[in-house]
């Protein structure tokens, strides 16, 4: 199977620490996507960011960065200041161009401590 | 903004029992997926509907079946509700892709406990 891997289960840091979620895939397709989500403790998952495989460009927005490498098959994903209420499980996901299947990682649980 | 909504938070069954769990989107979309989602193993697809009437299995459809005769509603039906069905239970919609680039929206999730 194409696997999404986070390694990462849980991670804890102090409020205002930079961190930093693994997120690597396995791939045979040339066109693909990747995603970020996002789930709170209200339960839903939140979408983040989609980044296609033909696009290697980083990305920042606000304090988010992610830093999409397909040399190394990864999508990483960069809280900077981390906040408390940045406090989730966040998901990467792949999907093959043209079907509906989401590949889901199986998460990392980000604790942020005041 | 979409809206997922799942009809339950909370859901306690017995062993045996036939549960219905419903999830009504309000965006017109063509997709929905149920998913289940179990500590150390992510989200796993169970069913996904592609149009009324549609369905396609997903990894793990042993133990499910699904309903959906509107556009805007899919159920997941546990025929006879084991315990190893306890998990938390998310349904999920998304637009017909373009281009393949399917954003997927979540419901707020149902955990079922079944004793």
């Amino acid at each position: 199977a194409q696997k999404v891997t986070q390694a990462q289960t849980e991670i804890s840091v102090v409020e205002k620490e930079d961190v930093t979620l693994d997120c690597v895939y396995e791939t045979r397709d040339t066109t693909y996507y990747l995603f970020w989500y996002k789930q709170p403790p209200s339960g839903e998952l939140v979408f983040l960011i989609r980044r296609n495989s033909f696009d290697e460009q980083n990305e920042i927005s606000g304090r988010y960065s992610w830093n999409f490498q397909k040399s190394t098959s990864s999508f990483n994903f960069t809280i900077t200041a981390s906040q408390v209420v940045d406090s989730a499980v966040y998901f990467c996901a792949r999907l093959t161009s043209g079907t509906y299947k989401y590949i889901f990682g199986t998460g990392t649980r980000l604790k942020v401590l005041a | 903004d979409v809206k997922v909504t799942q009809s339950s938070r909370y859901l306690v069954k017995r062993t045996g029992e036939k549960v219905f769990l419903e999830c009504v989107q309000d965006m017109d979309h063509e997709n929905m997926f149920w998913y289940r989602q179990d500590p150390g193993l992510g989200l796993r697809l169970i069913y996904f509907s592609y149009d009324v009437k549609m369905k396609e299995k997903g990894d793990i459809p042993e133990g499910y079946s699904v309903s959906r005769e509107k556009k805007e509603r899919f159920s997941l039906i546990l025929e006879s509700a084991s315990t190893n069905q306890t998990s938390m239970y998310l349904c999920a919609s998304s637009p017909t892709p373009s281009g393949g680039t399917n954003i997927q929206y979540f419901g707020a999730g149902t955990r079922l406990s079944v004793l």
